[in-house]
């Protein structure tokens, strides 16, 4: 049990576009979700939390008009990276819960261009 | 802010040996989770600790939760190839929280 899945995992776009990352947890429903980023060789940085039903909230630091959250349901969490530019390459990681252990999807591989 | 130091950063060991690593906390934690992650993929839960003094153990993994409770400790016995990666703790930022804080990792490479 305690499946999160992340779609797609590698994605290249060109520098302005807006790229979509999903997030599901496959055997369990999740009112919380959360979006991590991490740098090669780094650790991971939580971004938002995302809540269903209602607004993503961010962590210092993370440009919510850039980072758009959306929690439509109890299973989907998506991610958008809007007019990306080259520094917001990275991987993204997304994490569900079940009580106090968080499990996280495979991650997203973002290049821009 | 909070921050989450792992010790060692990084490791060579042979085969067979055990390993321990360590991570220490500015404040105090009532959760610890250890992860290991494969490169290019998401970290893997290996153990949650939820009380201090608590051990627990995993195959041939075993945690340890601190009695100060800012700091948790990880070992791996008999070492093999397959245990590679990097190995993550994480915390809750506060109490009753979900939202974790992870720690630097420790890289760990075997010599086989």
């Amino acid at each position: 049990g305690a499946v999160v899945s992340q779609h797609p995992s590698r994605v290249i776009c060109k520098s302005g576009t807006s790229v979509k990352i999903e997030c599901r947890s496959l055997d369990f429903q999740a009112t919380t979700m959360f979006w991590y980023r991490q740098f090669p060789k780094q650790s991971l940085m939580l971004m938002a939390t995302s809540n269903e039903g209602s607004k993503a909230t961010y962590e210092q630091g993370v440009e919510k008009d850039k980072f758009l959250i959306n929690h439509a349901s109890l299973t989907l969490s998506t991610l958008t990276v809007t007019s990306a530019h080259p520094e917001d390459s990275s991987f993204y990681i997304c994490s569900a819960g079940q009580g106090q252990v968080q499990y996280f999807g495979p991650g997203t591989r973002l290049t821009v261009l | 802010g909070q921050q989450l130091n792992q010790s060692p950063q990084s490791m060579f060991i042979q085969e067979g040996e055990d390993v321990s690593m360590n991570c220490t906390s500015s404040s105090i934690f009532n959760t610890w989770l250890w992860y290991k992650q494969d490169p290019g993929e998401g970290p893997v839960l290996l153990i949650a600790l939820y009380k201090a003094g608590e051990l627990t153990s995993n195959g041939r993994l075993t945690a340890q939760f601190g009695i100060t409770r800012k700091d948790s400790f990880l070992n791996i016995s008999a070492s093999i190839p397959s245990d590679v990666g990097i190995y993550f703790c994480a915390g809750p930022f506060s109490s009753g929280t979900y939202k974790y804080i992870f720690g630097t990792g420790t890289r760990l490479k075997v010599l086989a």
